[in-house]
């Protein structure tokens, strides 16, 4: 069925390092990948998403690439800021039936200064 | 503003007790869905609705009731509160359509003693 993993569970990194959040999936049927940011005691907000037929997004700081082949897709924060510090969550819709998101179960990123 | 609402924000209640919690969305979002957020298990779907009076299971439904009775709400019922559904809890809603943006409320933190 359909499942997203994620990887670290938990990253810390020093300020001005980059940091990456690795999600593999299990169904081929991929349509739609977007990556969420929960700061401390805060609702999930979007960041950046990607779909299935681009390799590639770029949004300042962030990026998000996609291999369909190798069905993973990543998150890359480069010149980390505390203010990075929060819970990331990938996620993916797999079927355009039920436009149901399944996410990641989370990567808790830590920029020390 | 544009926004999801919830309420309450947090509650305390006993085992058996019903409590509603409500959700409103301003945006005319055809889909709405119901998560709880549990450390280690990131956010998991607990039921969705994909228009007024269509609603369906997500991944963990045993406990839970909603309904759909007008496009804007989407409240969440427990009907006989346990201990093991002390959790933090997130309306979202979005546009019907894959790859649109997903909004969640400001959630609602439940301890069930």
């Amino acid at each position: 069925g359909e499942n997203v993993e994620q990887h670290p569970s938990t990253l810390s990194v020093q300020e001005g390092d980059s940091a990456v959040i690795k999600c593999t999936y299990s169904d081929s049927a991929s349509n739609y990948f977007p990556w969420y940011k929960q700061e401390l005691g805060k609702r999930p907000q979007l960041i950046i998403d990607i779909r299935s037929n681009v390799g590639e997004k770029k949004d300042q700081r962030i990026a998000v690439t996609l291999n369909k082949t190798a069905k993973h897709f990543s998150l890359h924060i480069t010149e980390t800021q505390p203010e990075d510090s929060a819970v990331y969550f990938c996620a993916g819709i797999f079927s355009s039936n039920t436009g149901k998101l399944i996410f990641g179960q989370g990567t808790t990123l830590q920029v020390k200064p | 503003e544009a926004q999801v609402t919830q309420n309450p924000r947090y509650l305390i209640t006993v085992t058996g007790k019903k409590l509603t919690v409500t959700c409103s969305q301003n945006m005319n979002h055809e889909y709405m869905s119901w998560y709880r957020q549990d450390p280690g298990l990131g956010l998991r779907q607990i039921y969705y609705s994909m228009n007024v009076e269509v609603t369906d299971k997500g991944d963990v439904p045993e406990g839970y009731k909603v309904s759909r009775k007008e496009k804007r709400n989407f409240p969440l019922i427990l009907e006989s509160p346990s201990p093991n559904q002390t959790s933090l809890y997130f309306c979202a809603s979005r546009l019907a359509g894959v790859g649109e943006t997903q909004y969640f409320g400001p959630g609602t933190r439940l301890l069930v003693l």
